[in-house]
């Protein structure tokens, strides 16, 4: 059965600062990656996905995400972090035929100033 | 274009009673899939639904049912409610079956008193 971890429930980083959320994942071959990101009281928006090809992924918001077949992980990063940042990120995964996406547990990520 | 829309967004209801939550995907999208979320077990899949049959079921009790009319929309139907089924529904839509890009809505927020 094919599941993913976000092994980070919190994160707090400073405004200016990078972030970096990890996402491994388990799955008999290589799944549809996506991250999404959740504003309170907000339904999920796509920050990027992973089907196939170049493993660094460029998103929206100034996101990107690599995907290590070797480590089953798909970490998403930013270089600098805006106080808008401050939401709850889920990274998530998909057989390419079926419509289930399988969603990780969610990394809440706080912007100080 | 407009995005998906979900109505209503909030309701409160007794346990015992039912519920139906309405979703109309973007214009042109046919697929529609519905999830739960909730602080203990996150984001779940529930169904998907794709020109009116429903092609992938989650790990539901049979209380949890759907369906989709001619025109895309898509409701689901939770019978007997129980305290347990106070979450926030999301819906979401894509242009094809499978795993897309799925977009979503801002959620249902249903509570059981």
């Amino acid at each position: 059965a094919q599941s993913v971890t976000q092994p980070d429930i919190h994160i707090t980083v400073s405004e200016g600062a990078s972030l970096e959320l990890r996402c491994n994942y388990s799955y008999g071959a290589t799944p549809y990656l996506f991250w999404y990101v959740q504003s309170p009281g907000q339904g999920l928006q796509l920050l990027l996905k992973y089907f196939s090809g170049d493993t660094l992924v460029q998103g929206i918001k100034g996101f990107e995400a690599e995907f290590k077949r070797s480590q089953s992980s798909f970490n998403l990063r930013k270089p600098s972090v805006h106080w808008s940042d401050a939401a709850e990120y889920f990274c998530a995964v998909a057989s390419p035929s079926w419509g289930k996406l399988q969603f990780g547990a969610g990394t809440q990520v706080v912007v100080t100033p | 274009k407009a995005g998906v829309t979900q109505t209503p967004r909030y309701l409160i209801k007794t346990r015992g009673q039912q519920v139906t939550l309405s979703c109309s995907p973007i214009s042109g999208h046919r697929s529609v899939s519905w999830y739960q979320q909730t602080p203990g077990q996150g984001l779940q899949f529930l169904f998907e639904y794709f020109s009116e049959t429903q092609r992938n079921k989650g790990n539901f009790p049979g209380r949890f049912s759907g369906r989709q009319f001619s025109n895309s929309r898509s409701e689901m139907n939770v019978s007997t409610l129980e305290l347990g089924d106070s979450a926030l529904y999301l819906c979401a839509s894509s242009y094809s079956a499978g795993a897309n890009v799925l977009t979503f809505g801002a959620g249902s927020r249903l509570t059981v008193l």
